[in-house]
């Protein structure tokens, strides 16, 4: 399994910045996508993070407010814009093989606080 | 749409009994179904899947789960249960019929279920 790592590990901020978080994978990988966990809770789907084009957003989620880039098939961001204290979740980045059968593997999170 | 229910919030167990986490789906077409366990303060682990064979299908840390189409369900089991399984376990489904091959072909989680083993 690829291994997966996520910067910053957690962050508090104010109310109406903005954080972009980072996900590294030691290898290529052919599927991204970024999570939302909040606290004790499952993990909701935000996008699917495409390399070379615009990401794909889940129902209730908006390139506004979380822009996604994948400038190639190691790396991966999501920036948080504009945020409130709604947005206080883990976000997990995920990759995944390209086609159904693959498991997704999961980085640590990035723990979010904003107040 | 898919969607994954994990009835139990929380499921209590003796050290040394067999242990099961229940899971149900829903989807229009075929499920490919997962478990994964996530320990306190870490990241979620890959237990075992489901994508065509054998209805039981064994995983790590001796987990296995039984797929059972006509109760749409995917049960996560262990005939003994260890202190250290103590953990958060969710059941994700995909559904095969609506994967793209690209665009928005994420895993659909249940609630997740507390898993707590008793010494």
């Amino acid at each position: 399994s690829a291994v997966i790592s996520q910067k910053p590990s957690r962050d508090i901020c104010q109310r109406g910045t903005s954080l972009t978080i980072q996900c590294q994978v030691d290898s290529q990988v052919t599927m991204m996508f970024w999570y939302r966990q909040q606290p004790g809770q499952s993990l909701t789907l935000i996008a699917t993070a495409n390399q070379g084009s615009e990401a794909t957003y889940e129902s209730g989620f908006v390139i506004d407010k979380f822009p996604i880039s994948r400038p190639n098939l190691t790396f991966s961001t999501l920036t948080v814009s504009n945020m409130s204290p709604e947005d206080s979740s883990i976000y997990l980045c995920s990759v995944a093989g390209g086609g159904p059968r693959y498991e997704q593997y999961f980085g640590p999170g990035t723990r979010l606080t904003v107040t | 749409a898919q969607s994954v229910a994990q009835p139990e919030d929380q499921v209590n167990v003796a050290e040394g009994n067999p242990l099961t986490v229940k899971c149900t789906y829903s989807v229009s077409g075929n499920p490919y179904l997962f478990w994964y366990v996530q320990y306190p303060n870490r990241g979620l682990q890959f237990l075992l899947k489901y994508i065509t064979g054998d209805n039981l299908v064994k995983g790590s840390y001796g987990f296995e789960a039984e797929f059972n189409k006509s109760q749409t369900s995917f049960h996560l089991k262990k005939p003994s249960a260890l202190v250290s399984d103590s953990a958060l376990y969710f059941c994700a489904v995909r559904d095969y019929s609506t994967y793209s091959g690209g665009g928005a072909d994420g895993l659909t989680f249940g609630k997740g279920t507390h898993l707590i083993i008793q010494p």
